[in-house]
């Protein structure tokens, strides 16, 4: 049982590049979501989903793009990166239910872009 | 935005001395979690109170929530070198499903010298 694993850990990019934040969880979990954070400052949700099939935003979506093809992958895309996407990157993932879940993070993907 | 609210923002203490720390959030919540983070990795699940709870203990920590005033409260106590990490306050809130949509604070920075 590995939990969320999310890479890659360290990434460089140039202005403009594109790439794929992956993401994989081996915990059966219905949701699934992306988190970024910035120095000094909590977590910010960029995109979640309930289920395979089913996405969307969260609070800073811009720039992101998501899909959820199994329950187990939730690959986070930056379409044309830019230095304001310099960030550290969480997946989380939580079973489904009300009344309040655990939600599971991975270990982060560190992002430059330069 | 950010819902949660830590306080104080950076604490510095002794090792065997009681840590705690303060959340306020603005509006109504499903539950509450405290977040560890130690620093460059990804984010431990510490503890979940209810909204119907008042008070939950795991440990050496214990939470207290009070919805009337909208805070939260963590205490660490016997505090251990190792627990210096930054500990942040995140709330799910009530609407369908949305619990497992987490609104984070900006953490408190803790910092226990031997």
């Amino acid at each position: 049982n590995a939990g969320v694993t999310q890479t890659p850990k360290f990434q460089v990019l140039k202005t403009g590049q594109s790439m794929t934040l992956q993401c994989a969880q081996d915990m059966n979990h219905e949701y699934m979501s992306w988190y970024r954070q910035d120095p000094g400052m909590g977590l910010r949700l960029i995109h979640y989903s309930v289920g395979a099939g089913i996405t969307d935003q969260g609070e800073v979506p811009n720039g992101y793009n998501v899909s959820r093809s199994t329950t187990e992958d939730f690959p986070l895309r930056l379409l044309s990166a830019a230095p304001s996407q310099t960030s550290v990157y969480f997946c989380a993932s939580s079973y489904g239910g009300s009344g309040g879940n655990t939600i599971y993070f991975g270990e982060g993907s560190w992002l430059t872009v330069v | 935005s950010q819902q949660g609210e830590e306080d104080p923002q950076a604490l510095s203490i002794q090792e065997g001395e009681n840590a705690t720390m303060n959340c306020s959030y603005k509006t109504s919540i499903n539950n509450l979690q405290w977040y560890r983070q130690n620093s460059g990795r990804g984010l431990a699940h510490l503890i979940l109170i209810r909204s119907n709870e008042r008070e939950k203990h795991s440990g050496r920590l214990r939470v207290t929530l009070d919805t009337s005033k909208k805070s939260s409260s963590l205490l660490i106590t016997a505090s251990r070198a190792a627990d210096t990490a930054s500990y942040f306050c995140a709330t799910a809130g009530n609407s369908g499903g949305s619990n497992y949509k987490l609104t984070f604070g900006k953490g408190t920075l803790l910092t226990v010298n031997p």
